[in-house]
């Protein structure tokens, strides 16, 4: 059960674009479409992002955007905002019938 | 509104135990598969444990195993975690929350657990 591999810090500029990586193995992320991405702010608890890879939930802006390629899933951020500053894990469904996170990446909104 | 409300963290010594709560409300609970996910100071989520809607089934990440059993009492609508044989290493921030088809979709907003002598 080791944890997905997430950097651990991005940053951009209001307006630009930052991609946030995850990856796992083909026993997680590879082996299933069952990734999801979370947003937490300080002291507060994680909200969901987006899930099953690339949707997302009613209220989520569509600037947000997940994807995933073999053993990685990726999440998209355009139209940075300073409201965006947070840190961002990604989840995913194991073959042992277990979940695993990322170790968390810290957005920072330059 | 649906929501989750974490109880029962607190300071406990080395080798002690403790019994987490988390009460849900506005959703149909014996439906929906929950979680435990903790988070240590300063790091990332942790997935703990997770049970069915009808209790049927659990599953427990390797670290806590043996030591930590979840339950439910879907009459009360609420989750539990018994923790046991605590070490220093669990002391974190432990959420509940709901699965819904695969991924969690809603969390409480915590509670404190810390170990020490």
């Amino acid at each position: 059960q080791s944890a997905l591999t997430q950097p651990a810090s991005v940053s951009g500029s209001p307006g630009q674009s930052i991609t946030i990586s995850c990856t796992g193995t083909s026993s997680d992320i590879g082996g299933y479409n069952y990734v999801s991405w979370y947003q937490q702010h300080p002291g507060k608890a994680p909200k969901l992002l987006v899930y099953d890879v690339s949707n997302r939930p009613s209220g989520v802006p569509d600037r947000f955007s997940g994807s995933k390629s073999g053993n990685t899933a990726s999440l998209t951020i355009s139209g940075l905002q300073a409201e965006d500053e947070a840190d961002y894990c990604c989840s995913a469904y194991t073959s042992s019938s277990t979940w695993v996170f990322g170790g968390g990446t810290k957005l920072t909104v330059l | 509104e649906v929501q989750l409300v974490e109880s029962g963290g607190g300071i406990v010594q080395p080798g002690g135990s403790l019994r987490l709560s988390c009460a849900a409300s506005g959703f149909a609970f014996s439906s929906y598969w929950m979680h435990w996910v903790r988070q240590a100071p300063g790091k990332g989520l942790v997935w703990v444990s997770c049970m069915s809607g009808d209790g049927s089934n659990r599953r427990y990440a390797d670290s806590v195993k043996g030591r930590f059993t979840i339950s439910r009492d879907n009459a009360k609508n609420t989750l539990y975690l018994q923790m046991n044989s605590l070490r220093a290493e669990d002391t974190a921030v432990y959420y509940c929350s709901r699965d819904t088809v695969m991924h969690m979709d809603v969390w409480g907003q915590g509670t404190t657990v810390t170990v020490s002598s």
